[in-house]
């Protein structure tokens, strides 16, 4: 079973304008954590957001939050005012409980690119 | 800042050859992992490693092994490559606590013949 479901492939959205990601997840461990990357043409994985499930409040970043809804299993991702150097394939992931050695095994969605206009 | 190296940005392999992907990362950091990205299906980990000498499988690791000799190296290896192992790779590092993210390369487009 799918663990992280991005059901957007392509997005567009104008220049100066918000746009949400989408993002649910399944897991009946009680302690995970939700990561977003962005991934420009380039290439490079970069590291944008992360919220934990006993997080009080909803992770802000700069232009990017984390619209998260802990009972609809859903951490969308939000940008206000884009740029068009937002354009990129965006990824949602989910740590997993890990017991070998600790730390935080990701499982990562199929993405959604985001494409800027003018 | 974080630097995850891998040794080469493009290569072009035969079937058959055994095939050495290398990562270096320079923040001391005690978790290290190998994904490979095909396109609708995001990142795919092959292997992970939580210490040195330490391995453990991923979600696919059939045709791959790893090695980790170093703290800051860890290394992919195709015992004998194939064509669907034509892939972008990537490597990334992280410290062990949980939420940490995780710090990516750029990335070894491999292409077999």
């Amino acid at each position: 079973a799918q663990k992280i479901t991005q059901t957007q492939p392509g997005m567009f959205v104008q220049e100066k304008e918000a746009v949400t990601l989408d993002c649910t997840y399944d897991t009946s461990d009680p302690s995970y954590g939700l990561f977003w990357y962005k991934q420009p043409s380039s290439g490079e994985m970069i590291f944008l957001i992360y919220q934990g499930s006993y997080d009080q409040q909803n992770a802000t970043e700069g232009r990017y939050s984390l619209n998260f809804q802990k009972a609809r299993k859903s951490a969308n991702l939000v940008i206000s005012a884009s740029q068009l150097g937002d354009s990129a394939m965006y990824f949602c992931a989910m740590r997993e409980k890990w017991v070998t050695g600790g730390g935080n095994k990701l499982t990562f969605g199929t993405g959604t690119q985001l494409k800027v206009e003018l | 800042d974080v630097k995850v190296t891998q040794s080469s940005r493009y290569l072009v392999k035969r079937t058959g050859e055994k095939v050495f992907l290398e990562c270096v990362q320079d923040m001391d950091h005690e978790n290290m992992f190998w994904y490979r990205q095909d396109p609708g299906l995001g990142l795919r980990l092959i292997y992970f490693s939580y210490d040195v000498k330490m391995k453990e499988k991923g979600d696919i690791p059939e045709g791959y092994s790893v090695s980790r000799e170093k703290k800051e190296r860890f290394s992919l290896i195709l015992e004998s490559a194939s064509t669907n192992q034509t892939s972008m790779y990537l490597c990334a590092s992280s410290f062990r606590q949980s939420n940490q993210p995780q710090h990516f390369g750029d990335g070894t487009r491999l292409s077999i013949l």
